[in-house]
């Protein structure tokens, strides 16, 4: 199946730096990513929808200024978190559909620890 | 995107069918139905998606009675590997697929020896 790839797999920052999370369609080209939220024992939250050449469209309570989205080229997408705050230790995950008729293959996630 | 409620956890032991129900009433007509698979620290992983009837793969079988308003994740046999949660999800699938996914709290499955 196809490949999403996402780096780093771990990250530990210090509160107030920002952190750069990237999400690689391997071997497709995907016009659209996701960008997925999980706490601890906890459901995937949906954050935003990266879309190729355009701006992000976010959810519902998801600040836009705070997560950055970037989705430059057809196989990566970039998510920032700017000023980061230990609230936002979360994983974070992306995903990506290699077509309209197919499933949606997830990034094996970012452990995201802010001290 | 149509709300799915399932059982927030169940237990089994190795070598048992495993069955777990979703239940989505407000299915519209151009939904399918997906399941996924999360282990702990990784990303979740595709099982299988049908729109009515049965549809069996190399891993799980799923059974939509005619009514679509639940399905069922069947999982023949299982290890202590398939210790996982289990996500079911709704949503236009074929060339409507736009890739967005929304969760619901999922199934923790504990497999037991």
């Amino acid at each position: 199946g196809a490949v999403v790839s996402q780096h780093p797999s771990r990250v530990i920052c210090k509160s107030g730096t920002s952190v750069k999370i990237e999400c690689r369609s391997l071997d497709f080209q995907a016009t659209t990513m996701f960008w997925y939220r999980q706490f601890p024992k906890q459901s995937l939250m949906l954050m935003a929808t990266s879309n190729e050449g355009s701006k992000a469209t976010y959810e519902q309570g998801v600040e836009k200024d705070k997560f950055l989205i970037n989705h430059a080229s057809l196989t990566l997408s970039t998510l920032t978190v700017t000023s980061a705050h230990p609230e936002d230790s979360s994983f974070y995950i992306c995903s990506a559909n290699s077509g309209a008729n197919t499933e949606a293959f997830f990034g094996q996630g970012t452990r995201l620890t802010v001290v | 995107l149509a709300k799915t409620t399932q059982p927030i956890s169940m237990d089994s032991y190795e070598g048992q069918e495993v069955n777990i129900t979703c239940s989505h009433n407000n299915i519209a007509t151009n939904d399918y139905i997906t399941w996924y698979q999360q282990f702990p620290s990784q990303g979740p992983r595709f099982i299988i998606q049908g729109y009515k009837t049965k549809v069996t793969n190399e891993v799980a079988s799923l059974f939509i009675p005619a009514d679509r308003k639940s399905s069922t994740l069947s999982l023949p046999r299982v290890s202590l590997s398939d210790t996982a949660v289990y996500y079911c999800l709704v949503g236009e699938g074929g060339s409507s697929n736009t890739g967005k996914l929304i969760f619901g709290q999922g199934t923790t499955l504990q497999v037991k020896p």
